[in-house]
C-alpha cells in the first residue's frame, strides 16, 4: 500500500539555522505530495504542495521539490524562526480510478522546536 | 468565515458509552473526512464522504460509524467506546473547485475513554 516515511524527531534548532526534514514515499500510482503544519492546539494547515515530478512547492520561506527518482519530498527552510515551532507532516494523495476526491496518507509527523 | 468546526473539543467517556462528534463546514465542500491522530502514527483516515448521503470506509473504520445527511455536516459516532479509541479526532473537508486533495482541517476533538 501507499506510505510516507518522515525523519525521526524531535528536531531542535536555534533561530536562523537551516532546516531539513526528510520525507520519502511509496505509492502505487502517481501521487500529489504535501507538507502540512500543525501549530500547538490547532488543526493541520496546508504549508505547500507539488503535483508532478520536479515541481517545487514553496510558502512562508519553506520549499520542497518533488523528486520522482528518489521518491522524496524533503522540506527545507534557510533560516528558521521561533514561530516555526510546530509539528510538520508529509502526506500524499492519489487519484483512484479517476475519482478526484483526496484521501491523504500521512507520515508520522516531525516535531520542530526553535530556540531564540 | 468559520471553515471547519468540530464539537465537542474535549470529552471523557467510560468504556461502553456512546457518543457523537459533529463536524460542520461552511465552504460548500463536496468531500469530508474523519481522521484520528495518535502519537508517533500521524493521522489515519477513519471514514470519508464524497457527497451528501454517501460514506465510505477509510484505513481504520472498525468501531466507528458516520453519517452525512446534509452536505455541510459529517457526524462520527462511537456506539460502544473502548480505551483504544482514546485519541484526537480531526475532521476535514475539501472541494472540487478549490482542489479535492487540499484539505481544510478543524481544530480537533480530544477524546479520552477510561
Amino acid at each position: 500500500g501507499d506510505s510516507v516515511t518522515q525523519m525521526e524527531g524531535p528536531v531542535t534548532l536555534s533561530e536562523e539555522a537551516f532546516l531539513t526534514i526528510n520525507c520519502t514515499y511509496t505509492a502505487t500510482g502517481y501521487p500529489s505530495l504535501f507538507w502540512y503544519v500543525q501549530y500547538p492546539g490547532e488543526g493541520l494547515q496546508l504549508l505547500l504542495k507539488a503535483t508532478k515530478a520536479d515541481d517545487k512547492g514553496s510558502n512562508k520561506g519553506f520549499e520542497a521539490t518533488y523528486r520522482k527518482e528518489t521518491t522524496s519530498f524533503h522540506l527545507e527552510k534557510g533560516s528558521v524562526q521561533v514561530s516555526d515551532s510546530a509539528v510538520y507532516f508529509c502526506a500524499l494523495s492519489i487519484n483512484a480510478g479517476g475519482t478526484s476526491y483526496g484521501k491523504l496518507t500521512f507520515g508520522q509527523g516531525t516535531i520542530l522546536t526553535v530556540h531564540p | 468565515n468559520a471553515g471547519v468546526t468540530q464539537t465537542p473539543k474535549f470529552r471523557v467517556l467510560k468504556t461502553g458509552q456512546s457518543m457523537t462528534l459533529l463536524c460542520a463546514q461552511d465552504m460548500n465542500h463536496e468531500y469530508m473526512y474523519w481522521y484520528r491522530q495518535d502519537p508517533g502514527m500521524g493521522l489515519r483516515l477513519i471514514h470519508y464522504s464524497v457527497g451528501e448521503g454517501t460514506t465510505a470506509k477509510g484505513e481504520v473504520p472498525d468501531g466507528y460509524n458516520v453519517s452525512r445527511l446534509k452536505k455541510q455536516n459529517f457526524l462520527l459516532g462511537l456506539e460502544s467506546a473502548a480505551p483504544s479509541q482514546t485519541s484526537v479526532y480531526f475532521c476535514a473537508s475539501s472541494g472540487r473547485d478549490s482542489g479535492a486533495n487540499v484539505l481544510t482541517f478543524g481544530a480537533g476533538s480530544r477524546l479520552t475513554v477510561l
